[in-house]
């Protein structure tokens, strides 16, 4: 059974840093992009992070730019979020979520978020 | 501001159908395929419906999707009760290097 499970969420002052993790099992994992996606309270989902296999291509949204990095450790089937700089309006649930493809008969691949674990709770304030 | 526009809220009785839209640009869901999560209540998304049209195992069928140049639709036929939630439309976008999703439409079962 395919599993994401985030770790790492918490409250911390604005300026602070966290770093988040997500254990992934029941997959091959460094065959995977995946991604970080987070949810404001009360809000809609907002994509954060993207990495692709082995970790030599990054995407980021332009408000995290600089201050987040999105890593992997393959060898521990893991994801991780190391925010920096943190912000009020960073506060929000953090999801991990593997990127699944498809292929149609004429050979076009589509992408797709397929499996999300249950998020974690990051707080900024003072 | 969401980069994909959707209704903020949706509502129908049981039985019924319903449709959800989500209107984009050309470099979003005019050049991407067009994914839809579902969130219940207190719960993480779950994917519904991926490259427009196409459902994982396990969602029924009453679930479809389509698109049309730079908008796509989420239909629901035979609404129920336990189809209430927010749902969420999301596609790559080639200009901003990077996935946007919709605001959400909540929707309600009468």
């Amino acid at each position: 059974e395919v599993q994401v499970v985030e770790s790492g969420g918490g409250l911390v002052q604005p300026g602070g840093s966290l770093r988040l993790s997500c254990a992934a099992s029941g997959f091959t994992f460094s065959s995977y992009w995946m991604s970080w996606v987070r949810q404001a309270p009360g809000k809609g989902l907002e994509w954060v992070a993207n990495i692709n296999q082995d970790g030599s291509e990054k995407y980021y949204v332009d408000s995290v730019k600089g201050r987040f990095t999105i890593s992997r450790d393959n060898a521990k089937n893991s994801l991780f979020l190391q925010m920096n700089s943190l912000r009020a309006e960073d506060t929000a649930v953090y999801y991990c979520a593997r990127i699944g493809y498809y292929s149609d008969s004429t050979g076009y691949y589509s992408y797709y978020f397929d499996y999300w674990g249950q998020g974690t709770p990051v707080t900024v304030s003072s | 501001q969401s980069v994909l526009t959707q209704p903020p809220s949706a509502s129908g009785t049981p039985g019924q159908r319903v449709t959800i839209s989500c209107s984009g640009s050309g470099s979003n869901i005019g050049s991407n395929a067009v994914n839809w999560y579902q969130q219940l209540p207190g719960t993480a998304p779950k994917l519904l419906i991926y490259s427009y049209n196409q459902r994982p195992s396990g969602v029924p069928d009453r679930f479809s999707g389509s698109n049309s140049g730079t908008s796509a639709s989420l239909a629901i036929s035979g609404l129920q009760s336990e189809d209430e939630a927010d749902y969420y439309c999301a596609a790559w976008d080639d200009s901003l290097d990077g996935w946007v999703f919709g605001g959400g439409t909540k929707l309600t079962v009468l």
